[in-house]
């Protein structure tokens, strides 16, 4: 059975820096590539960055750039999400995802179970 | 950047009954097109991808068409686990991915 499980919901302060994790299971983190996608209270879905299997690299959105950071632990199987300078408008659900598809043509298959992440003074 | 725009942003439908979601790109985006249904409370679950095929275990009521433009998915008979919102995903031209705003269906 493959599992994304996210890390637990967490509270920062304005201009703080936060890092949510997503450990896999049933497979390895190397068969896969993450991404990360948010969502702000009643809004739709933003796609945030992740690995790009077929230039091998990870890709970032323009907004997030600078202050999102994408790594991985292959020794544990987790992926991490890193955002910087949060601010009110960073309060949001954050899910991490698997890609699947070809030729540089990704979906997303799998979803973790999502980290809330409010900002708040 | 693609812009994906859905219609209706509610649509009301009785169980039982048809229902019909549009889904429209800004530019072609070929048959890069993925559906995902989203509960209160839950992660959003993939439906539908390359326009018209089916993810593992979603069931046949469900369909979905189109090409270049414009997509729709069609649900033939809504059941009670059916009323969600349902967002449409382009993956043609990234980055970035994008996403529709959603339809919620729920129940007339």
């Amino acid at each position: 059975q493959f599992h994304l499980v996210q890390s637990g919901a967490e509270v920062k302060k304005p201009g703080a820096s936060v890092k949510v994790s997503c450990k896999i299971s049933g497979y390895t983190l190397t068969q896969l590539s993450i991404h990360w996608v948010r969502q702000a209270p009643g809004k739709g879905l933003e796609w945030m960055g992740g690995f790009d299997p077929e230039d091998d690299e990870t890709i970032y959105a323009q907004k997030f750039r600078g202050r999102v950071t994408m790594t991985e632990d292959t020794s544990t199987d987790t992926a991490y999400m890193e955002l910087s300078s949060l601010r009110s408008e960073d309060t949001a659900v954050y899910y991490c995802a698997t890609i699947e598809g070809s030729s540089g043509w990704y979906y997303f298959d799998y979803w973790g179970q999502g980290t809330l992440v409010t900002i708040s003074s | 950047e693609v812009v994906m725009t859905q219609s209706p942003a509610t649509l009301s439908v009785s169980p039982g009954e048809r229902a019909t979601l549009s889904c429209r790109a800004s530019q072609s985006v070929g048959t890069n097109l993925a559906w995902y249904q989203q509960k209160p409370g839950q992660a959003p679950r993939l439906l539908i991808y390359d326009t018209s095929a089916r993810a593992t275990g979603v069931p046949a009521r469900f369909s979905g068409s189109g090409s270049g433009t414009d997509f729709t998915l069609t649900i033939s008979s809504l059941q009670s686990e059916d009323f969600a919102v349902y967002y449409c995903h382009q993956y043609t031209n990234w980055p970035p991915f994008t996403f529709g705003p959603g339809t919620k269906v729920d129940v007339k």
